[in-house]
């Protein structure tokens, strides 16, 4: 079965400095991997994706991920940190073979400090 | 380009209770997803519809049940509400019946309180 961990529950970070969320995933086959933000009272986006090809990925607000087969890790990373983003960060993975949906890890908040 | 979205965007119901939760999908998506997300928690997949048809469930029992319409907007009810219901339950819309490929565009949820 699918499973994702984030091991940290909370981060914080300076403003400028950078960052890295941790995502660990299981599963036997090859994984879409996906890196989604959520801002207080607000749904979902997705900041990146990786399927196949280059295994380090760019998304929107100057993410980047590099997915690492040998370690099972989907670690996304920010070279300097804004105050916007401060939010919880989830992981997800999905298969194929599992159909139709995406298992999430527990999410990562983050907290800018200035 | 319209969004997802949810409504009502918060519910308190009583444990026994039936609840219907209502969402239109972005423009031109015709695919919906909905996903539970309990407190400090991520989101958990309760099923996904296609054409109007079910396209996959995961681990939530029958008294989650949902609907697609033919303007691709979508209900979740879920009836004989237990405490443990409460939650964000969030919608996505998608192209296709997939979701790997396509990405999933989320609403802002509806949160709902059982009492």
């Amino acid at each position: 079965a699918q499973s994702v961990t984030q091991p940290d529950i909370h981060i914080t970070v300076s403003e400028g400095a950078s960052l890295e969320l941790r995502c660990n995933y299981s599963y036997g086959a090859t994984p879409y991997l996906f890196w989604y933000v959520q801002s207080p009272g607000q749904g979902l986006q997705l900041l990146l994706k990786y399927f196949s090809g280059d295994t380090l990925v760019q998304g929107i607000k100057g993410f980047e991920a590099e997915f690492k087969r040998s370690q099972s890790s989907f670690n996304l990373r920010k070279p300097s940190v804004h105050w916007s983003d401060a939010a919880e960060y989830f992981c997800a993975v999905g298969a194929k073979e599992y159909g139709n949906k995406l298992v999430f890890g527990a999410g990562t908040i983050l907290r800018v400090k200035s | 380009e319209t969004g997802v979205t949810q409504s009502p965007t918060h519910l308190i119901k009583t444990r026994g209770q039936q609840v219907t939760l209502r969402c239109s999908s972005q423009s031109g998506h015709n695919t919906v997803s909905w996903y539970q997300q309990a407190l400090g928690q991520g989101p958990q997949f309760i099923f996904q519809y296609y054409r109007e048809e079910e396209n996959g469930r995961g681990n939530f029992p029958p008294r989650f049940s949902g609907l697609q319409f033919p303007n691709y907007s979508s209900e979740l009810n879920v009836n004989a509400l237990e405490l443990d219901d409460s939650a964000l339950y969030l919608c996505a819309s998608s192209l296709g019946g997939g979701t790997l490929n396509s990405p999933l565009h989320f609403g802002n949820g509806t949160r709902l309180t059982v009492t």
